[in-house]
């Protein structure tokens, strides 16, 4: 079975900080992760994907994730945060073995609060 | 940029109560999703569709749950006769290839609330 865990609720930054968004996952084989992140009354969107390559993934608004299969690891970051990027975000991952499914499972989600 | 919408946005509806919500997939895509989410809960997965019939179900969707896609356009989900339990925000969501990696693209959400 597959799992995500995002094991802080909310992250407080100041704008212009570095930020930092936590994500570790279970899988039996070889992972792909996803992260999404959701403005209030609104869907899920997107952000940025790993599959293979390298390590460092980039993505939308100045995103970039690190995965990390010793740790099972792919946080979130970005270098400079924006109050704009106020909102909540989703790791996902889907397992890549025949038998896994198609289906992506979601962890709790995070807050991220960007103070001026 | 094409966007997958739902409607209503907002349902509200008795306990015991059959109710559809409406979902309008990226045209070219072939994989087709519901999840929901429960205030203040994960995003839990309910359901995918491929090929005019259900792929994959969750524990969630049991009998009282149902999808179809009428037509070209439209991915419905039923629920027969609603509980409490069932308010929370469904999302529907597309993907366009049966590669793994192809990201989903959801909807904005119809919340439903039973009262």
């Amino acid at each position: 079975a597959q799992s995500v865990a995002q094991p802080e609720d909310q992250v407080n930054v100041a704008e212009g900080n570095p930020l930092t968004v936590k994500c570790t996952y279970s899988v039996s084989g070889n992972p792909y992760l996803f992260w999404y992140v959701q403005y209030p009354n609104r869907g899920l969107q997107f952000l940025l994907k790993y599959i293979t390559g390298d390590n460092l993934v980039k993505g939308s608004y100045g995103f970039e994730a690190e995965f990390n299969k010793s740790q099972t690891s792919f946080h979130l970051k970005k270098p400079s945060a924006l109050v704009s990027d106020s909102a909540l975000y989703f790791c996902a991952v889907r397992d890549t073995t025949n038998n896994a499914g198609n289906m992506l499972t979601f962890g709790g989600g995070t807050r991220l609060m960007v103070k001026p | 940029e094409p966007e997958v919408t739902q409607t209503p946005s907002h349902q509200v509806t008795q306990m015991g109560q059959e109710v559809i919500l409406r979902c309008v997939p990226i045209s070219n895509h072939l994989y087709f999703y519901w999840y929901r989410q429960i205030l203040g809960q994960k995003v839990e997965f309910l359901v995918s569709f491929y090929n005019n019939e259900i792929s994959e179900k969750s524990e969630i969707f049991d009998d009282q749950f149902s999808v179809e896609r009428p037509d070209g356009s439209n991915f419905t989900l039923k629920i027969r006769s609603t509980k409490l339990e069932d308010s929370a925000m469904y999302f529907c969501a597309s993907r366009v290839s049966f590669s793994y990696n192809s990201p989903l693209h959801f909807g904005n959400g119809t919340r439903l609330t039973v009262t």
